[in-house]
Parts: C-alpha cells; structure tokens; sequence
C-alpha cells in the first residue's frame, strides 16, 4: 500500500530534551516536507527536500534541523525543545517534477508536547 | 508568505450544501487545492483547479475560481454527516514548486 508513514504519533517530552519524528514513504517520491499544524495557523511549511542530500528552509524552520541521506526517509529533528513547539506535525511527499496537480500524501501526523 | 484565509467554522443540516470560501493574495497562483482533514486523519486531496478555469465540478462538488476577486469557494451538495472534517484550501505558484501555501482551514460540522 502507498503511504506516508510517521512515528511517534504521540510524543510527550521536556524542555531541552532532543528528539527525531522520523517519516518513510514507500512511493519513490523525490519531494519530501515537514509542516505543523497550530489552532487558527493551518499548515506552516517547516523545511522541504527536493532531492536525496537536498534540504531547504520553508517558512518556519527556527528549532528544527532535517536530514535526506535516502531518498524514503526524512527525519525532523529537534536538537532542544521548547514548549512553543508544541504542536501536530505532518510529513508530505509528492512526485517531483509532475506536470498537473502536485498533489501531496500525508502522514497521518505526530502530536508532540513539550513541557 | 501569501495569505490565504478562510473562515473557522461552518455549520449546516444533514441534506443541505455546504459552500466553504477561501480568498488568497498572490495573483501568480496556479495552482489552487481543497484538502479535506477528518478527526485524528492527515489531510487528502478532494480537488484541485487550474488558474484558467473558472469551476469544476466533480460528483457532490463543485469548485468556482473568481481570479479577479481571488476567491476560491468549494460547494458539497447533499451535504452527510460524513463530510464533518476540516477544509484546507491551499495554492501553489506553479507546477512541481517548493511549496503549497494553506489556509486555516474551515471545520464543518453537518447536523444530522
């Protein structure tokens, strides 16, 4: 089955503690991103991937690093939490280069807090 | 970033259409999405629109772009309690981009 899988799905850590939400998909997709999701924000792009060893910034990426050493893996790494990263996070992928609907897959998302 | 907006919440009666509107600033937009989100679930496409279109229309739904305006609207007819989630619209600026720009969303709550 194609799909975008996350783990942990529910996280509760403290201040200062570092952590991975790691993110696989099995579609051979190029294009991998990292977005939270906060009460009346919608969805904030954290950081993007267009390629294997390609990482980009998206509009929110202050206390988050990512690494995509393998084209299926995307991990979102937090060196040292806060509570304002509190928040759901999803992970996307899309076929890159895809004229028409650039239509991205979710995961099924990660509820992280931090205390 | 752009904006795009929408409104929080709407609320209507099993059987009845439901419109959802979303309004965005960028004018290079081109392409322009509806995600649906149900409780605990990750966001799926519904549908999409090209900037050259003005609706489209697919089974219960129906899309209508007014690029003049910059006003994107998603109607359900026969609105079901199974269509209670939330509604992202969202826009991207051309085909295979960086990134897609979301709205708040718009939880809809259909009442049996």
């Amino acid at each position: 089955e194609a799909q975008v899988t996350q783990n942990p799905r529910y996280l509760i850590t403290v201040t200062g503690k570092k952590l991975t939400v790691t993110c696989s998909q099995n579609m051979n997709h190029e294009y991998m991103s990292w977005y939270r999701q906060d009460p009346g924000l919608g969805l904030r792009q954290i950081y993007y991937s267009m390629n294997v060893e390609v990482t980009d910034k998206g509009d929110v990426p202050e206390g988050y690093k990512v690494s995509r050493k393998e084209k299926r893996n995307f991990p979102l790494i937090l060196e040292s939490p806060s509570p304002n990263q509190t928040s759901l996070y999803f992970c996307a992928s899309s076929p890159q280069g895809l004229a028409g609907t650039y239509e991205q897959y979710f995961g099924p998302g990660t509820r992280l807090t931090v205390t | 970033g752009e904006d795009v907006e929408q409104s929080l919440f709407l609320s209507v009666r099993e059987g009845d259409s439901s419109v959802i509107n979303c309004t965005y600033t960028d004018s290079s937009s081109t392409y322009l999405y509806w995600y649906k989100q149900e409780p605990g679930a990750g966001l799926q496409l519904l549908t999409y629109i090209f900037s050259n279109m003005d609706m489209k229309q697919d089974q219960r739904l129906t899309v209508l772009l007014n690029k003049k305006d910059k006003h994107l609207s998603l109607r359900i007819a026969d609105t079901q309690t199974g269509d209670s989630a939330i509604y992202f619209c969202a826009e991207s600026q051309q085909t295979g981009a960086n990134n897609l720009f979301f709205g708040t969303g718009t939880r809809l709550t259909v009442i049996p």
